[in-house]
């Protein structure tokens, strides 16, 4: 699996958006990119994937580069609730295999 | 439709004695992983299984084990546990792996403190 590089830590202010950068330079024409966050002390939380269009759901918007080695998580009008520690994955569709390889992730804290 | 359960949330154990820990993936669900979660190595790979065989393994020792059953339960035993071994272990399932991305859904873990 392709490695992933993120910052360490955001702040973001509550209602602003917010927007956590992945890059992965390495990533191959087979490998999705996952988003996932853990808020503390729970199981990490499945957001959004994409392969190499924008997607969107009720969560988030995930925009990759048309050279798919950076993406962008968008979480619109972030809330307090919003506080997590965000793992932006890349790997394959999987098949049989589902491990996922976490890295450490971008500790995002929302502020009043 | 019921997220993930793990069974038991919390356990506290001695060392060298064994443990064994539950999952119940969502309903539909076929393939369960197991993670291992500390603050010093993050969250790690242990296994996953799909229709009662294992199908992929993560760097640990033979202490770690795991089975799963006809209905798609899981368990997973710890041996002679160690002071290490203290950790969030996390569960995860997904539905029949096949062609395509597919998203996985985690438990809410089951914290082991060894002493």
């Amino acid at each position: 699996d392709a490695k992933t590089t993120q910052p360490t830590s955001m702040d973001c202010a509550e209602g602003r958006a917010a927007n956590l950068p992945c890059n992965h330079s390495t990533i191959s024409g087979n490998e999705y990119v996952y988003w996932y966050r853990q808020i503390h002390s729970q199981g990490p939380q499945y957001i959004i994937h994409g392969l190499k269009n924008n997607e969107t759901n009720e969560m988030a918007s995930l925009i990759i580069t048309e050279d798919r080695k950076s993406s962008t998580l968008i979480l619109p009008h972030a809330t307090l609730r919003d506080t997590a520690v965000y793992y932006c994955i890349v790997r394959d569709w999987g098949g049989t295999a589902s491990k996922l390889t976490f890295g450490t992730g971008t500790r995002l804290q929302v502020t009043l | 439709k019921a997220g993930v359960t793990q069974t038991p949330r919390y356990l506290i154990k001695t060392r060298g004695q064994q443990v064994t820990l539950s999952c119940s993936p969502i309903s539909g669900h076929r393939s369960v992983s197991w993670y291992q979660q500390t603050p010093g190595q993050g969250l790690q790979f242990l296994f996953e299984y799909f229709s009662e065989t294992q199908r992929n393994k993560g760097n640990f020792p033979g202490r770690f084990s795991g089975r799963q059953f006809s209905n798609s339960r899981s368990e997973m035993n710890v041996s002679t546990l160690e002071l290490g071994d203290s950790a969030l272990y996390l569960c995860a399932s997904r539905p029949n792996p096949g062609q395509g991305a597919v998203e996985q859904y985690f438990g809410p873990g089951t914290r082991l403190t060894v002493t």
